[in-house]
């Protein structure tokens, strides 16, 4: 767990406004996630990443981009597209390589709350 | 896609008694099944996992047993203690896939009465 970093810890967003929450991990794990946390639910996958410059949606992929430019990092944005955005958002890596353990280690979240 | 059903939602034991979560999947073909316990405000940790070439997985006072036929795969926690009082998750996914994300339950909230 100690290998993903995300920033900021809490981040406040005003309406009409695009924000970007930063994911980076040092295990040199191949892919990456996103997920948003509401409060009493499990987390449901935003976007996620097997390789570097590729890219695929989740369940609730609407409102909010991804890039994924070096293997280490894999920002997530907000847009003003995104209407409900307040959650907690947890980002996530494994490798899943031929000896992968398919374990996905997150990383300490960012709560995203709109003014 | 899949879609994972977790019962119950909320489960309060006294300390030292047994706690039982039970999950649900729909994908036959989903084959890793792992176990997230969540406090409050923190990230999800891995408390146990288990492959489907494997009926039962124990470690220490955790265990997890997965019925392939039925579909369905449980978390067993015995010697309940104050420190296992957390939001519990149950997940699926197939690792043969490019995905590989996971689809997770909707959580147990476990208090221990001490």
């Amino acid at each position: 767990d100690g290998g993903i970093t995300q920033s900021p810890k809490y981040l406040f967003r005003k309406e009409g406004q695009n924000v970007t929450l930063s994911c980076e991990q040092n295990l040199n794990h191949d892919a990456m996630y996103w997920y948003r946390q509401d409060p009493g639910q499990g987390l449901r996958l935003i976007y996620y990443s097997q390789i570097v410059n590729d890219f695929q949606k989740g369940d609730i992929a609407e409102g909010y981009s991804v890039s994924r430019e070096k293997k280490e990092s894999f920002p997530l944005t907000v847009t003003s597209a995104q209407k409900n955005p307040t959650a907690f958002y947890l980002c996530a890596s494994t490798n899943t390589g031929l000896a992968g353990t398919d374990t996905q280690y997150f990383g300490p979240g960012t709560r995203l709350t709109v003014l | 896609g899949e879609n994972v059903e977790q019962h119950p939602s909320t489960l309060s034991v006294q300390e030292g008694d047994s706690a039982v979560i039970k999950c649900t999947y729909s994908d036959s073909a989903s084959n890793y099944f792992p176990w997230y316990k969540q406090e409050l405000g923190k990230r999800p940790q891995l408390i146990i996992d288990i492959r489907s070439n494997v009926g039962e997985k124990k470690d220490q006072r955790i265990a997890v047993t997965l019925n392939k036929t039925a579909k369905h795969f449980s978390l067993h926690i015995t010697e309940t203690q104050p420190e296992d009082s957390a939001v519990y998750f149950c997940a699926a996914t197939r690792r043969d896939t490019g995905r590989r994300a996971l689809t997770f339950g909707s959580g147990t909230r476990l208090q221990v009465q001490p």
